[in-house]
């Protein structure tokens, strides 16, 4: 089944430890992208990746890193969270014309900072 | 700047009866289009989009979507409300068309409740 796997579904954390949330897809899609979702604000983007080793900063990008050595996966790397890093993050891809076909979206991963 | 909006937070439906969620956008050129459906606890579904041609554009679940350029507005309606249409939906627009795959903007959301 083609799908986009996010890895955890929850998280709750303490301030200042590092945490990582991986997302794999397979559908050989060049593009991925991060987004979070928070109440009344609808989906954010945080990175995205045109291709391997290929990635950029969306529109919050502060407090986060990504890294994409493999066309498959694109973990999100919270060096030392925050508490309004709280939110609901999903990964998303979709093929090189994504803007065509549209995203294919992962579950989410709701993570609380406290 | 680039945005789309959605001005209801909540729209509510007696089941059997017409929906509307309203979406309206500001992007240069002529941008794709997109609606998205997100139950609780799951991610985005997609659920149709607009590219070109015909203004009328029909989707999954028996949702359609009007695309007035004039308006730069792009409603998804439904002729028949059902309770499982239940959900939050959000409006998209890919403001680089099909040259690039690196943006998509998303509304707010508009939370949808049908009632039996």
């Amino acid at each position: 089944e083609a799908q986009v796997t996010q890895n955890p579904r929850y998280l709750i954390t303490v301030t200042g430890k590092k945490l990582t949330v991986t997302c794999s897809q397979n559908m050989n899609h060049e593009y991925m992208s991060w987004y979070r979702q928070d109440p009344g604000l609808g989906l954010r983007q945080i990175y995205y990746s045109m291709n391997v080793e290929v990635t950029d900063k969306g529109d919050v990008p502060e407090g986060y890193k990504v890294s994409r050595k493999e066309k498959r996966n694109f973990p999100l790397i919270l060096e030392s969270p925050s508490p309004n890093q709280t939110s609901l993050y999903f990964c998303a891809s979709s093929s090189k014309t994504g803007s065509f076909y549209g995203y294919t979206f992962g579950s989410g991963t709701r993570l609380t900072v406290v | 700047a680039q945005s789309v909006a959605q001005p209801e937070d909540q729209v509510n439906v007696a089941e059997g009866n017409p929906l509307t969620v309203k979406c309206t956008y500001s992007v240069s050129g002529n941008p794709y289009l997109f609606w998205y459906v997100q139950y609780p606890n799951r991610g985005l579904q997609f659920l149709l989009k607009y590219i070109t041609g015909d203004n009328l554009v029909k989707g999954s679940y028996g949702f359609e979507a009007e695309f007035n350029k004039s308006q730069t507005s792009f409603h998804l309606k439904k002729p028949s409300a059902l309770v499982s249409d239940s959900a939050l939906y959000f409006c998209a627009v890919s403001p680089q068309g099909y040259s690039s795959a690196s943006k998509i903007i998303f509304g707010s959301g508009t939370r949808l409740s049908i009632r039996p």
